[in-house]
This record gives C-alpha cells, structure tokens and sequence, in this order.
C-alpha cells in the first residue's frame, strides 16, 4: 500500500460545479496535511493545510479530514478553467524535521 | 521579494558527467529540501537539510551528494552513479516549527542527461 494515494485521473468537471479531489494515507500519526496545485511545467503552489479534524474554508477552496478514516479531501467550488492542474496531496510524517510524503496527484481539468 | 531561486532552469549534461543545480533562500527559513519528480508522478525527497552543516538522506539519495555552507544556499551535484537522471529537480524550504510549516518551492531545474 502507497503512503499517500490519489486517484491520478484525470478529473473532468464543468464550470461552475464543484470538484472533489480525494486522498488516503497510510501513517495514522501523520499530523500536518497539505494541497499543491501544480501547473504543467511549473513548480508546486501550497492552496491549503490542515490539521484538525473537520473543514477548513479559503475562499472557493474547502479541505476535509477526517483522520479516523485516514482520508483528506480538497473541494473546489464553482470550478474555473483556471483551475485546471495537478493537484497534488502531501502528508507530513516526521515531526521536528518536516519529511512530506507526497500522493502521485490527481489532474482536474475544468470544462468551460 | 523573497523567495526561493534555482538555477539554471535548463540543464542538459553528458552521461558520465557530475552536475551541479543551484538553489538559493532568501526568506530566513531554517529547513532546505531536495526533491526530484518524474513525469505524472508525484515528488520523491532526495536529501533535507534543517541547519547549516547538517543534511539528511531522503528516500532516494544514492547518486546524489548535497552541501550546506550557508543558510541560504543548498545545492544538489547529481553525480554519475545516478542512474537514471533525466527529470524535474524541485528545491524547496520552510521554517522549522514543530514539523508543521508548508513548503515553498523554486521553479525547478530539467535536468536532460543524453
């Protein structure tokens, strides 16, 4: 079993719906939990992170966790085609010396 | 504007040749990370670095070497004994707070080995 698994895709969404891009992970004493957003060519962008269970809201983007289950969820509301990327989910395992685990990611690809 | 700056961005060697990839912090961050990512695959660490003088291998460091002289600066030689080194190098650093602090990255070196 991978540490961090998503379901690569790709992920087709009309505009304006709302996408839901999940991820599972191994470690149950990960604490720190991490969405990238990645642009083909580009380098990763930190979107969100979270570590208590439950949602955390920024804007048009929600993530979930839910550690008993061991998942970790990014929802993106009214869905842009500027949204459209790599969305990549990575999950800290060590503390004191930060070592991210990274999911192979997930590409949306936002319908206009 | 601080930030984290790598160079060159493109980078094309000879097999059999060492190579260097510059990585640059100005944002104060204690911790530096190297990581490699291959196409439609997500990023494998390669060495970490918490303080000056100090580094740590990650999950793939064989063929690798790294150094840090200063705080700001963590420069990643892949060497010949990599044996497949032709991929997307991403330099990344954060402040050290319990483990918890994201991580910003550079804009990456393509290393092409042919």
């Amino acid at each position: 079993q991978k540490e961090v698994e998503q379901n690569s895709g790709p992920l087709s969404v009309p505009e304006g719906a709302i996408a839901s891009l999940n991820c599972t992970y191994s470690d149950r004493g990960s604490q720190s939990f991490f969405w990238y957003r990645q642009y083909s060519g580009k380098s990763p962008e930190l979107i969100m992170f979270i570590y208590s269970n439950g949602d955390k809201e920024d804007g048009r983007f929600t993530a979930q966790l839910n550690k008993a289950s061991q998942y970790v969820s990014l929802l993106i509301r009214d869905s842009q085609p500027s949204d459209s990327a790599t969305y990549l989910c990575a999950v800290n395992q060590v503390q004191g010396a930060q070592k991210l685990v990274f999911g192979q990611g997930t590409r949306l690809t936002i319908n206009p | 504007d601080g930030g984290i700056t790598q160079s060159p961005k493109y980078l094309f060697r000879k097999e059999g040749q060492n190579v260097t990839l510059s990585c640059e912090q100005n944002l104060n961050h204690d911790a530096m990370y190297w990581y490699r990512q291959d196409p439609g695959q997500g990023l494998r660490l390669i060495y970490y670095s918490q303080i000056v003088n100090d580094f740590q291998k990650g999950d793939i460091a064989e063929g690798y070497s790294v150094s840090r002289e200063k705080k700001e600066s963590f420069p990643l030689t892949v060497t010949s004994a990599q044996k497949n080194p032709t991929a997307f190098y991403l330099c990344a650093s954060s402040m050290t707070q319990g483990g918890n602090s994201p991580l910003h990255f550079g804009n990456g070196t393509r290393l092409t080995v042919t």
